[in-house]
């Protein structure tokens, strides 16, 4: 039993790349999120889902996609990647009795 | 979505018992209180919930005044491993049905010698 993993643990992009971030838990839990958190801030809610094929926005969805095609995984996309997106995204995945998060992913965007 | 309002910072002392107070005027009638540990450069841990009056778990007490305008962490005996920052939040329990959850700006416990 893993938990929740995200990779990659670090990542480095140029203004205007995508890529995605991944996350999987084994835990068969309905629910899902991701966060990022800025340095000294609190954590924000980006995308959330709550069972494969459903996903609703967070507060701050702009710039990226999420989708759910199993209960697993729950990837992150990033669409254009802009300096204003480097930060810590953690994923999270709720169950019965706690919430879990993983990680977390620490992106650098030049 | 219920706003909550913490303390930003709180210092303590190794032994001494500990109390950090939430502020949330407009929690609704479904809505649990959550609250949150996070350690540097890790994701935050679940400590502890409730819906009214008190709570407690291994770690932590959860104390819910009848209107539930407030709650109140307490931290029994700090030790300096408890130096991390505190976040409460108001929304759908754990298990529940699913809505979102929003995170403050938390609380740091600093713990000194």
């Amino acid at each position: 039993n893993a938990g929740v993993t995200q990779t990659p643990k670090f990542q480095v992009l140029k203004t205007g790349q995508s890529m995605t971030l991944q996350c999987a838990q084994d835990m068969n839990h309905e629910y899902m999120s991701w966060y990022r958190q800025d340095p000294g801030m609190g954590l924000r809610l980006i995308h959330y889902s709550v069972g494969a094929g459903i996903t609703d926005q967070g507060e701050v969805p702009n710039g990226y996609n999420v989708s759910r095609s199993t209960t697993e995984d729950f990837p992150l996309r990033l669409l254009s990647a802009a300096p204003s997106q480097t930060s810590v995204y953690f994923c999270a995945s709720r169950g019965a009795d706690t919430q879990y998060f993983g990680p977390g992913t620490r992106l650098t965007v030049l | 979505l219920a706003k909550t309002t913490q303390p930003i910072s709180m210092d303590s002392y190794e032994g001494q018992e500990v109390n950090i107070t939430c502020s949330h005027n407009n929690i609704a009638t479904n809505d649990y209180i959550t609250w949150y540990q996070q350690f540097p450069s890790q994701g935050p841990r679940f400590i502890i919930q409730g819906y009214k009056t008190k709570v407690t778990n291994e770690v932590a007490s959860l104390f819910i005044p009848a209107d539930r305008k407030s709650s109140t962490l307490s931290l029994p005996r700090v030790s300096l491993s408890d130096t991390a920052v505190y976040y409460c939040l108001v929304g759908a329990p754990i298990g529940g049905a699913t809505n979102k959850l929003i995170f403050g700006t938390g609380t740091l416990l600093a713990v000194q010698p």
